[in-house]
């Protein structure tokens, strides 16, 4: 059973946009929720994270936002640019343990 | 400041032969040492964790195994390689109080 799920699998955004990836959990001990970001050939370098206590998260560009109660939670990449495109991944644990992260997100920015 | 090293970086092995990929975490004591998968386009699969010294949890079965012998060393091997072990191997870490770091992976073809 696959703990996160993630949409879209690809996405497509002309540069100057906002890119918008969505996760649902169902674990409600899930108390950690990051976002990483992995380009071609590399590993996975975390982004953001957040945790259930709060609804929105924002650093620079990017913005995750949690909603509890429908267990999802989304990653907003404002002001979208080429240098963005990579392949995302969200991801959800318990006390850090173990991660289980989703199917990943591939996004294109187009100048 | 914490680093995670893994090699080699590259590898190609003919299917059959024996396989050792290494990774070390520099920085931090008595971390989550993970060993991940990465099939071409794919997510992220969990292959092994540990907790400590000489305790793995395997969480998907298959030929492969993983060790701990020294606290900031996890060892990952097989006895005989099939084609479908090809993939991208990563190793990561967390300290149980953050988030997961990952290294910089190895690319292993099995031919």
């Amino acid at each position: 059973q696959q703990q996160v799920k993630q949409s879209p699998q690809s996405l497509i955004v002309q540069k100057g946009g906002i890119s918008i990836i969505n996760c649902a959990y169902e674990n409600t001990a899930f108390d950690y929720f990051p976002w990483y970001q992995q380009f071609p050939g590399k590993g996975p370098a975390l982004l953001i994270a957040i945790r259930p206590d709060v609804s929105e998260k924002k650093e620079g560009r990017f913005t995750i936002s949690f909603n509890k109660s429908a267990k999802q939670f989304s990653l907003h990449i404002m002001d979208s640019q080429p240098g963005d495109s990579a392949t995302y991944f969200c991801a959800a644990s318990m006390n850090f343990n173990k991660f289980y992260f989703g199917s990943g997100t591939k996004l294109n920015v187009k100048p | 400041s914490q680093t995670i090293h893994q090699w080699p970086a590259t590898l190609v092995q003919p299917v059959g032969s024996p396989l050792s990929l290494e990774c070390t975490v520099e920085g931090t004591s008595n971390p989550n040492l993970y060993w991940y998968r990465q099939a071409a386009g794919r997510g992220l699969q969990l292959l092994f964790y540990s907790v400590g010294i000489g305790q793995i949890s395997s969480e998907v079965p298959q030929n492969l195994s993983a060790s701990r012998p020294q606290d900031r060393q996890f060892i990952l091997s097989s006895k005989k390689l099939l084609l479908s072990d090809s993939g991208f191997y990563l190793c990561a870490w967390s300290n149980r109080v953050s988030e997961q770091y990952f290294g910089p992976g190895t690319r292993l073809t099995v031919t």
